[in-house]
């Protein structure tokens, strides 16, 4: 069984300051492993994902993760917040016909 | 292209009640999936589809149908709605081969059930 735990319900970042959203999974096989985004009232977007090519992974607007093996976790990190990253943010990690397990979410506020 | 689009877009049924989401994609992907949000729980998968004519019982299936009869459409049904059934839902779909591909998802059916 796949499973994801999102540390923080709620993260508060001063506007340039940097964005840290942690997640952390368990799969019993290697893992593809997601990052997506919600703005207010949307879909869901895809930030960036792992598939095993690089532990390092940059996605969209300046986004980018770390896969770590012996810590379980894929976190996702960005160096400056902009107002424009409030939002939130589920970590997701992908099982048997691609079907996704999702994180309980981040809700991200960015104050001035 | 549209990508995902899903209709309606919001919806308020009595207890007992039956509707139908229509979800529908012009990418020509195999695989679609119906997920449910609810505050604090992220999204969990209802019901899914990895080609046209067929369908499987997701996390949360009980209350729920699907069908899948043309290959650009995934429908979700409630028989008889309950208020625990009031939740936004998405459709998703992508391609086939692996699970490393990306779901694409429409905007979203937000239902409340009185």
């Amino acid at each position: 069984a796949q499973s994801v735990t999102q540390l923080g319900s709620h993260v508060s970042v001063s506007e340039g300051a940097l964005v840290l959203l942690r997640c952390n999974y368990s799969s019993s096989v290697p893992p593809y492993l997601f990052w997506y985004v919600q703005y207010p009232n949307q879909g869901l977007q895809l930030l960036l994902k792992y598939t095993s090519a690089a532990t390092l992974v940059k996605g969209i607007n300046d986004f980018e993760a770390e896969f770590k093996k012996s810590e379980t976790s894929f976190h996702l990190t960005k160096p400056s917040a902009h107002m424009s990253d409030a939002a939130e943010y589920f970590c997701a990690v992908s099982g048997y016909w691609g079907k996704l397990q999702f994180g309980a979410g981040t809700q991200v506020v960015v104050t001035p | 292209n549209a990508g995902v689009t899903q209709t309606p877009k919001f919806r308020v049924l009595k207890t007992g009640q039956s509707m139908t989401l229509l979800c529908a994609q012009d990418m020509n992907h195999e695989y679609m999936y119906w997920y449910r949000q609810d505050p604090g729980m992220g999204l969990r998968l209802i019901h899914y589809s990895v080609g046209e004519g067929t369908t499987a019982k997701g996390e949360v299936p009980d209350g729920y149908n699907v069908s899948r009869l043309k290959k650009q459409n995934f429908l979700l049904g409630l028989e008889s709605a309950a208020p625990s059934q009031t939740s936004v839902y998405f459709c998703a779909s992508s391609y086939p081969s692996g699970s490393g591909n990306e779901q694409f998802f429409g905007p979203g059916t937000r239902l409340t059930v009185l």
